[in-house]
């Protein structure tokens, strides 16, 4: 079955406005990274979080080990964050990839 | 810093037909992935090798091969090609080891089978 969920499947939001975006995944992880993907389909890592809360910018991932969960907050966000978020999840081997989030801002 | 070459770009064949994608690092990594991406989807994972000499299946290597020719690059095979079949192709590098996968991509290869 599906190891690693994202919800929701896609967000839009007003400029300014803040995003919560959530990532399940099926057992515990060692290495919980969250991915940007832009329109044009380049990938790049946006910051890694096994566990704990991390922030970086307008980023705050906040990672809970033993309920197998993870989120994303976006914090005022802007029409360049627009894009697809995507999680990955592993225990000391390849990375699973969830389906992501389509978030779009509006100006 | 370093860089992720795929090629081709883009690629285009014929049903049934053998078609190999070709990805190069300048990382030094040690860890290298085939990852298939469909339309408005996630990746599924194909292939990957932890370092030069190892090969691993994902949960989609049926119909692929890979080949880790050295260290700084991985190929993969779609050994048939499936018609309609249209996809992106991302490889990917990371360090062996450590708490992150700090995985780079490079810009993909778009198959498209006629």
């Amino acid at each position: 079955g599906q190891q690693v969920q994202q919800s929701p499947a896609s967000l839009v939001l007003q400029e300014g406005e803040n995003a919560e975006l959530q990532c399940n995944f099926s057992s515990t992880a060692t290495q919980l990274q969250w991915f940007y993907q832009s329109p044009g389909g380049s990938l790049v890592s946006l910051l890694s979080n096994p566990s704990g809360t991390k922030h970086t910018g307008r980023l705050t991932s906040t990672t809970v080990t033993k309920e197998r969960r993870s989120s994303l907050h976006i914090s005022s966000s802007q029409t360049t964050d627009s894009g697809t978020y995507l999680c990955a999840w592993g225990n000391n081997n390849a990375p699973r990839f969830g389906a992501g989030t389509k978030l779009s801002v509006k100006p | 810093g370093g860089i992720i070459t795929q090629t081709p770009k883009f690629l285009i064949g014929q049903e049934g037909q053998k078609l190999t994608l070709k990805c190069q690092q300048n990382f030094n990594h040690d860890t290298m992935y085939w990852y298939r991406q469909d339309s408005g989807k996630g990746l599924r994972l194909i292939y990957y090798s932890i370092t030069e000499n190892d090969l691993q299946k994902g949960d989609l290597s049926e119909g692929y091969d890979a080949s880790r020719e050295k260290k700084s690059s991985f190929s993969l095979t779609v050994t048939s090609a499936q018609k309609n079949e249209m996809a992106v192709f991302l490889c990917a590098s990371s360090p062996l080891g450590g708490s992150s996968y700090e995985q780079y991509f490079g810009p993909g290869t778009r198959l498209t089978v006629l």
